[in-house]
This record gives C-alpha cells, sequence and structure tokens, in this order.
C-alpha cells in the first residue's frame, strides 16, 4: 500500500545483534499490526498496537507506537536464526475498522 | 476450529480462462478480505466485506469479483485470467472490533500462463 511504507526493505544482520524495523503511515493510525512470514509461507500475527505510546513485547521482539509521527518500529534484540523471514506492519487506515492495508514488507536475513 | 481455509493451494491457468478460489471462516467472523502478494510489493487488498451481502472494493479489484452469501465463505473470481494476475492470494478475517487481530489463510499460489 503507498499509505504504509516500511524500511528497510531489506535488511541483514549478524546473528545477536540488534536491529529496528520502520513503518510509517500517511494517513491517521487507527490501530497497527505486525505480522511475520516465513518465505513461501503465510503470516503469523506477531502483535498488535493501538493507542499511543504503547509499546508491547512478546520473547525478543518489541513494538512501539507514536500516534503523532503516524510511525511504529519493530525491535529485535539478539537476532537468532529464527527471526529470519519478512516482517509485514498492516494498519487501519480508516476509522470503521474495515480495510488493513499493509506495508510493502522488510526482508530480514540473519548470518551465523 | 479450522480457522481461515483456503483451496486450491495451488493452480495453474491458461490466459483467459476463469477461475474461483474459496475461502471460507469458522470462527464467525463479519470482516473478510482478499489480498495479493507480489515479490517486494507486501499485501495487496483486493475486495472487502463487512458481512454477508457487503463487499466493497480495495486497492487493486479490476479484474476480480466477490460475493458474500453467508458469513463463513467469500469467494473470490477471475472471469479472465491475466498473466499480471499471477500472484499469490491470501484470504482473511477478522472480527467487527478492532481490538482483534486479522487471520489469515494459507494461500492459493496461482499461475496464468
Amino acid at each position: 500500500s503507498q499509505e504504509l511504507e516500511q524500511s528497510p526493505q531489506s535488511l541483514i544482520v549478524q546473528e545477536g545483534k540488534n536491529l529496528t524495523i520502520n513503518c510509517t503511515s500517511s494517513k491517521t493510525l487507527y490501530g497497527l499490526y505486525w505480522y511475520k512470514q516465513k518465505y513461501g509461507e503465510g503470516l503469523i500475527f506477531l502483535m498488535m498496537l493501538q493507542k499511543g505510546g504503547e509499546e508491547k513485547s512478546h520473547e525478543k521482539i518489541t513494538a512501539k507506537l507514536d500516534e503523532k509521527k503516524q510511525q511504529s518500529s519493530l525491535h529485535i534484540t539478539a537476532s537468532q536464526p529464527s527471526h529470519a523471514g519478512i516482517y509485514l506492519c498492516g494498519a487501519d487506515i480508516s476509522p470503521g475498522a474495515q480495510k488493513l492495508v499493509f506495508g510493502q514488507g522488510t526482508r530480514l536475513t540473519i548470518n551465523p | 476450529n479450522a480457522g481461515v481455509t483456503q483451496t486450491p493451494k495451488f493452480q495453474v491457468l491458461k490466459t483467459g480462462q476463469s477461475m474461483t478460489l474459496q475461502c471460507a471462516q469458522d470462527m464467525n467472523h463479519e470482516y473478510m478480505s482478499w489480498y495479493r502478494q507480489d515479490p517486494g510489493m507486501g499485501l495487496r487488498l483486493i475486495h472487502y466485506s463487512v458481512g454477508a451481502g457487503i463487499t466493497d472494493q480495495g486497492e487493486v479489484p479490476n479484474g476480480y469479483n466477490v460475493s458474500r452469501s453467508t458469513t463463513e465463505d467469500f469467494p473470490l473470481r477471475l472471469l479472465s485470467a491475466a498473466p499480471s494476475q499471477t500472484s499469490v492470494y491470501f484470504c482473511a478475517s477478522r472480527t467487527s472490533g478492532r481490538t482483534d487481530t486479522q487471520y489469515f489463510g494459507p494461500g492459493t499460489r496461482l499461475t496464468v500462463l
């Protein structure tokens, strides 16, 4: 979606390093979702953020929502090979929660 | 619960052929959507539905038709397939509240020759 921009589009990091993926919306965010996709497979839900300043963590993955900047970041601490895949952010950009649009994805590679 | 199911998993069509991608969910979700995923493009919304009998267009609706006669089913129809429709198609469903996540099916990989 042109309404959601992810950066970077591709990321290669060494195992054990930290990394951050950003998702920026050109429209008001009514909800922000992070998904992970293994190559050639379906989407796995990671986290959902709704309120400005909200921060959630799951294992070594933390996501934050900056409502004023209309931006979310996904941070992985001490990356592992299991973190490799495509990370997608999705957002509700309509007040009625009717359409969930997605960014173009970030392809993450973890080198041993 | 089976969640969101899609059939077929793989399909090869010739240009001009028609077909229907099936999607069903058993979670009594009001909202259902169809997305396509192309390399480097993330997911793009094709059509969505907020309930039985109600559908609307997403970002890339051209070449696709949908209908929603029941809460459970949301088929996607390609009336005359084109090579540009070669993609992976995902169906998704969610409840009407924004507090719930969207659940995705396993996808259908379509190739149009």
